[in-house]
C-alpha cells in the first residue's frame, strides 16, 4: 500500500522559507504514470493546489504561487520537496503531499505549518 | 484560467438524496475530467468520483457523478444518505496547462 509522509518545521517566522519533504513508501516515485503534488489548506478553508513534479524533474506550479515556489525530487531517497519563500501569515495551512495519475489517489496525512512572529 | 464554483453548504435528511453542483466559469466542463473528493474533519481528502463518473473501488454505488454541458457543470449525487456521509466535498479539474483546479468546497450536513 502506497504511503506518503510529510515532514518539516511546523513554525516559521514571516519572510522565512518554508521547506517540506514528502517521503514515498510502498511504491515507486519513478513511476512514469504519476505526478507528485503539493496541496495546502488554510485553517477552516478549502484546498489550494500548489504544484506538481514528475520523476524527471519537470514541474507545474500554480500561477498564484509560481514566483515563490520551487519543487524538487530525489528518486534515490524516494522523496520530493517543496520550498516556498518569503512566507507570511497567509501561508499558514495544512500542507499535503499527494500522488496524481488522472486524479489525486493517495494523500499524506498533512502537516500544519504556522507562520507567526 | 477558470474557476469551479460550488454551493457553500447543503443539508438533507438520512435516507434522502442530495446533489452538489460544480460550475465551470469558462471553457467547457467536458474539456477536462472532473473528480470529487470527500474530506471528513481532521482527515485527508479521499476520492469518491474520478473521470466525471467513475467510482474507485470501495466507494459505494450510492455515490455517482455526472456532467451537464448545458449548465457547464458537474454534479455529485449521493443517494440513501447516511450520517457518515457528512463531510466537505470538493470538485477538481484541470486547465489547459495541466494545472489542478479545485472548487471551493461544499459542506454536507446530514441531519
Amino acid at each position: 500500500q502506497l504511503q506518503l509522509q510529510e515532514s518539516g518545521p511546523g513554525l516559521l517566522k514571516p519572510a522565512e522559507t518554508l521547506s517540506l519533504t514528502c517521503t514515498v513508501s510502498g511504491g515507486s516515485i519513478s513511476s512514469t504514470r504519476h505526478y507528485w503534488d503539493w496541496i495546502r489548506q488554510p485553517p477552516g478553508k478549502g484546498l489550494e493546489w500548489i504544484g506538481s513534479i514528475f520523476y524527471s524533474g519537470s514541474t507545474y506550479y500554480s500561477p498564484s504561487l509560481k514566483s515563490r515556489v520551487t519543487m524538487s525530487v530525489d528518486t534515490s531517497k524516494h522523496q520530493f520537496s517543496l520550498e516556498l519563500t518569503s512566507v507570511t501569515a497567509a501561508d499558514t495551512a495544512v500542507y499535503y503531499c499527494a500522488r496524481r495519475s488522472a486524479w489525486l489517489d493517495y494523500w499524506g496525512q498533512g502537516t500544519l505549518v504556522t507562520v507567526s512572529s | 484560467n477558470f474557476m469551479l464554483t460550488q454551493p457553500h453548504s447543503v443539508s438533507e435528511s438520512p435516507g434522502k438524496t442530495v446533489t452538489i453542483s460544480c460550475t465551470r466559469s469558462s471553457g467547457s466542463i467536458a474539456n477536462n475530467y472532473v473528480q470529487w473528493y470527500q474530506q471528513r474533519p481532521g482527515s485527508s481528502p479521499t476520492t469518491v468520483i474520478y473521470e466525471d463518473n467513475q467510482r474507485p473501488s470501495g466507494v459505494p454505488d450510492r455515490f455517482s457523478g455526472s456532467i451537464d454541458s448545458s449548465s457547464n457543470s458537474a454534479s455529485l449525487t449521493i443517494s440513501g444518505l447516511k450520517t457518515e456521509d457528512e463531510a466537505d466535498y470538493y470538485c477538481q479539474s484541470y486547465d489547459s496547462s495541466n494545472h489542478v483546479v479545485f472548487g471551493g468546497g461544499t459542506k454536507l450536513t446530514v441531519l
